[in-house]
């Protein structure tokens, strides 16, 4: 069974579109994540949350908007897309307590901005 | 704020030699975790190892091995006998309190291993 899973695994679209990607655990953690790698292989955290509660948010332009309706899954919906946004994002999940920073990572979705 | 460096870029080396990946972190945390991923060719991110900063002792899982610093806040890498499949990218990361528990990572180090 796949412990953190991603959907779609690649997207292309148009600049202006508005898009989303999913994300599940099955691992009955607490926590989810968003990544976001960009072309030079950099990682950056965009989002985290804990219980459908949003506890980080790094500077992300307001067209990405987390969603978690319920702990197992955290989507990411981005409005208005730019060919900026094209990278490979990961969703990521941790236990909360004691093993905060064991983050699993899912397979990661390419997004391709045209 | 949290900072972690992979100086090298990219590191190239024949099958069979001995490959070692630095990470310097940065943290005014007492309380720390460092980790290694993997990211294969493929794109996924395979968690390696978890170090908390309490714990300097090395660690040695068959051909790898950490050796971690406080001293020098450094926690690198060591591949023993490389293979072709180690070629990835490599990334540390560090989590501390004072951070949630989000992770920050290195740049990566490329690692090819040539037969």
């Amino acid at each position: 069974d796949t412990a953190v899973s991603q959907t779609p695994k690649y997207l292309v679209t148009q600049m202006g579109n508005d898009k989303s990607i999913k994300c599940e655990q099955n691992l009955g953690h607490d926590t989810m994540y968003w990544y976001k790698q960009d072309s030079k292989k950099f990682l950056k955290i965009m989002f985290s949350y804990n219980n459908k509660e949003l506890i980080i948010n790094e500077t992300v332009p307001n067209r990405f908007s987390p969603k978690s309706p319920d702990k197992a899954h955290l989507n990411l919906h981005i409005n208005s897309l730019e060919l900026g946004d094209s990278a490979v994002y990961f969703c990521a999940s941790s236990p909360y307590r004691g093993r905060e920073y064991e983050q699993y990572f899912g397979p990661g979705t390419r997004l391709t901005v045209t | 704020a949290q900072k972690v460096t992979q100086a090298q870029t990219e590191i190239s080396v024949v099958e069979k030699e001995d490959v070692t990946l630095d990470c310097v972190y940065e943290t005014r945390d007492t309380t720390y975790y460092l980790f290694w991923y993997k990211q294969p060719p493929s794109g996924e991110l395979v968690f390696l190892i978890r170090r908390n900063s309490f714990d300097e002792q090395n660690e040695i899982s068959g051909r790898y091995s950490w050796n971690f610093q406080k001293s020098t806040s450094s926690f690198n890498f060591t591949i023993t006998a490389s293979q072709v499949v180690d070629s990835a990218v490599y990334f540390c990361a560090l989590g501390a309190n004072n951070a949630g528990n989000m992770l920050t990572f290195g740049g990566g180090t490329r690692l090819m291993v040539k037969p």
